[in-house]
């Protein structure tokens, strides 16, 4: 089926440290990934994307991997702060083009 | 983002009745979705739309109808509604790109729906 599965759930950082969570996809034709940043009470937002012509992207502190053969891709965050506290969702492109999220990463950024 | 709007942004409901959810952007992509978020589901696909004459059943489309009565108008319908559709609901919108690329999707503010 379509699916996608994201890890952790929730993740505790401290202010400074690496962030990484991980998300597996279930259809080898699926060819966009994007991320989205949702902060409490507000609806989600891109973060970063990446397609399956690239292995991997990168912007300021936001990196993103993708491992077509394995069928999982990465979001890494680098020297955290505390405004990256936020939920995070993954996603895949199934045919016909529709989305299908993760069940998001809680992330918490400690002073 | 105000290119994607939602109307209501709250509402209080009891079961049985009948409740539309709208769905409007100004960004002139093709592509709506209806989405419902749930603590620790995610973001659950209940219906999109390609174009006005193309609708598509997602997830979780049980319970729910759609109209797209126009490019810019995308609407959820809960025709009776049940406590378990108590829930926070997003309305998104995307382009249509070349080579076989889905594109990014934009949300709207949400609506959040109680059902007693």
């Amino acid at each position: 089926g379509e699916n996608v599965e994201q890890h952790p759930s929730t993740l505790s950082v401290q202010e400074g440290d690496s962030a990484v969570i991980k998300c597996t996809y279930s259809d080898s034709a699926s060819n966009y990934f994007p991320w989205y940043k949702q902060e409490l009470g507000k609806r989600p937002q891109l973060i970063i994307d990446i397609r399956s012509n690239v292995g991997e992207k990168k912007d300021q502190r936001i990196a993103v991997t993708l491992n077509k053969t394995a069928k999982h891709f990465s979001l890494h965050i680098t020297e955290t702060q505390p405004e990256d506290s936020a939920v995070y969702f993954c996603a895949a492109s199934f045919q016909g083009g529709k989305l299908i999220f993760g069940q998001g990463t809680e992330l918490s950024v400690k002073p | 983002d105000a290119d994607v709007t939602q109307t209501p942004r709250n509402r209080i409901t009891k079961t049985g009745k009948r409740i539309m959810l709208e769905c409007s952007q100004t960004k002139g992509h093709d592509r709506m979705y209806w989405y419902r978020q749930d603590p620790g589901l995610g973001l659950r696909l209940i219906y999109y739309s390609f174009d006005v004459k193309d609708i598509n059943k997602g997830e979780i489309s049980d319970g729910y109808s759609v109209s797209r009565q126009a490019q810019a108008k995308f609407s959820l319908s809960l025709e009776s509604a049940i406590p378990n559709q108590t829930a926070l609901y997003f309305c998104a919108t995307s382009d249509r790109i070349a080579g076989g690329f889905t594109d990014t999707q934009y949300f709207g503010p949400g609506t959040r729906l109680t059902v007693l």
